[in-house]
C-alpha cells in the first residue's frame, strides 16, 4: 500500500525555468510534510516542510504547496539550476504513524544547462 | 555543528554473517531513526528511537533486525544471519523535536 506516491520518476527542466514536482498521498491523517533533495551515494538533505494548518511555505527558491481536499502536494523551484539536478523525494508523517516519515518513490530531476 | 555520522559507509558481509551499523546523531537530538532504501525504491521506516528505548519498531523485520540506542554512544542496527536480500543502503535520520529529519550519510550493505 503506497500511501505517498510520486508519479513521475523523472523531469527535465532548462536552466532557469520553474521545476514543479508532484506528489499524492492517500492517509488522510498525514498533517507535516517534507521534501528532501538526494544525490548518488550521499544521504537525503532536507529542504523544506509545510504542516496540514498552513497552504504554501516559502524558503528562497524553494515552495512547498499543500491542497489537503486532492490530497496533493508540489515542490517549485524557481529558477531551476544545475547544481538541482538530483532525486527529490517527498515525505509524510502524522498522529497515526507518529513521527515515522512515509516517503515517495522519488523523482530524478534533471537541469540542463 | 556536526551532521549525522553513520559508520562504516560500506560494508561487504558473506551470507550468514552478521553485519554492524552505526549512526552518531546531530548533538542536541535525542530521536533516532533508522530507514532502508532497496535498490531503485524510496526509503521504508524501519524503527524509531530514544536513549534506552525503542519508540516505534514497525518497520523492522521480525526475525534477524534489532536496534538500540544506548545511554552512551551511537545508536546500532545489528542484522545478523545476513541474507542477500538485505543489500541496501541503511540511513540513519536523527530530529530534535520529532519533525524534521536530518539523514546521515548511510552505510551500504553488501552481502555476497
Amino acid at each position: 500500500d503506497q500511501q505517498v506516491k510520486q508519479n513521475s520518476p523523472s523531469l527535465s527542466v532548462q536552466e532557469g525555468r520553474i521545476s514543479i514536482l508532484n506528489c499524492d498521498y492517500t492517509n488522510s491523517m498525514f498533517d507535516y510534510f517534507l521534501w528532501y533533495k538526494k544525490y548518488p551515494a550521499e544521504g537525503p538533505t532536507f529542504l523544506i516542510s509545510i504542516s496540514s494548518i498552513k497552504d504554501k511555505n516559502e524558503d528562497g527558491r524553494f515552495t512547498v504547496f499543500l491542497n489537503k481536499s486532492a490530497k496533493h502536494l508540489s515542490l517549485h523551484i524557481v529558477p531551476s539550476q544545475p547544481g538541482d539536478s538530483a532525486v527529490y523525494f517527498c515525505a509524510a508523517s502524522g498522529e497515526t504513524s507518529g513521527s515515522r516519515l512515509t516517503f515517495g518513490e522519488g523523482t530524478q530531476l534533471t537541469v540542463n544547462p | 555543528n556536526a551532521g549525522v555520522m553513520q559508520n562504516p559507509r560500506h560494508l561487504v558481509r558473506r551470507r550468514g554473517q552478521e553485519a554492524r551499523l552505526r549512526c552518531s546523531p546531530m548533538k542536541g537530538h535525542s530521536h533516532v531513526y533508522w530507514y532502508r532504501q532497496l535498490p531503485e525504491e524510496g526509503l521504508k521506516f524501519m524503527v524509531y528511537l530514544q536513549k534506552e528505548n525503542i519508540i516505534d519498531e514497525s518497520g523492522m523485520p521480525k526475525e534477524r533486525f534489532s536496534a538500540e540506542f544506548p545511554k552512551e554512544g551511537p545508536s546500532i542496527l545489528r542484522i545478523q544471519q545476513v541474507v542477500r536480500g538485505d543489500s541496501a543502503a541503511y540511513f540513519c535520520a536523527s530530529s530534535q523535536d520529532a519533525y524534521e529529519q536530518y539523514f546521515g550519510p548511510g552505510t551500504r550493505l553488501t552481502v555476497t
